[in-house]
């Protein structure tokens, strides 16, 4: 089946310890990107990926990065994590080229930070 | 960069009603637009997209969504609003090179309620 994994689903934590979100693809995709979702602030993008090897920071990447060594791997690092950066999380991945551009969405990571 | 504009935050129906959610973008060139569904607790899923052509495109659920150059706008439309449709919606824009699609930036969302 189809499908993008992000781990945990759930992670409570404390400030400064770090942590790893997992993102994983079993479509092929070129394209990979983590957003973080807020109340009233919709989707925005944290860093993303073009293909291995290539990335590039989103709206919002202070605080966080990302590493792109396999296609189908793109994990999101948050190196001494603050009470700000607690919300939910979304991975999702893309084919790249022409004309294709849906999206397929992992189910979320929700992390709070104490 | 291009960037995404959904100018209602919130929106209320009654059942069977219309429904028209607005979208605008900005960007040099005819982007590749798209919209995407919410459920609650649950992640986002493509209802439509939009790249050349026809610029009136229908999608899945008895959506559609027409696409104005001059206004730079890519509404979504649903004739008749079900209950089940009560969700937080977002419009998308990507960068069109050349006909490769590049990154993609979504509006902040509108959550849609519906009225019995």
């Amino acid at each position: 089946e189809a499908q993008v994994t992000q781990n945990p689903r759930y992670l409570i934590t404390v400030t400064g310890k770090k942590l790893t979100v997992t993102c994983s693809q079993n479509m092929n995709h070129e394209y990979m990107s983590w957003y973080r979702q807020d109340p009233g602030l919709g989707l925005r993008q944290i860093y993303y990926s073009m293909n291995v090897e290539v990335t590039d920071k989103g709206d919002v990447p202070e605080g966080y990065k990302v590493s792109r060594k396999e296609k189908r791997n793109f994990p999101l690092i948050l190196e001494s994590p603050s009470p700000n950066q607690t919300s939910l999380y979304f991975c999702a991945s893309a084919l790249a080229g022409k004309n294709t551009g849906e999206l397929f969405f992992g189910e979320g990571s929700r992390l709070t930070v104490l | 960069a291009q960037s995404v504009t959904q100018p209602d935050i919130h929106i209320t129906v009654s059942e069977g009603a219309s429904l028209e959610l607005r979208c605008n973008y900005s960007y040099g060139a005819t982007p590749y637009l798209f919209w995407y569904v919410q459920s609650p607790g649950q992640g986002l899923q493509l209802l439509l997209k939009y790249f050349s052509g026809d610029t009136l495109v229908q999608g899945i659920k008895g959506f559609e969504a027409e696409f104005k150059r001059s206004q730079s706008s890519f509404n979504l439309r649903k004739p008749s609003v079900h209950w089940s449709d009560a969700a937080e919606y977002f419009c998308a824009v990507a960068e069109n090179y050349g006909g490769s699609q590049g990154n993609l930036i979504f509006g902040k969302g509108t959550k849609l309620s519906v009225k019995p």
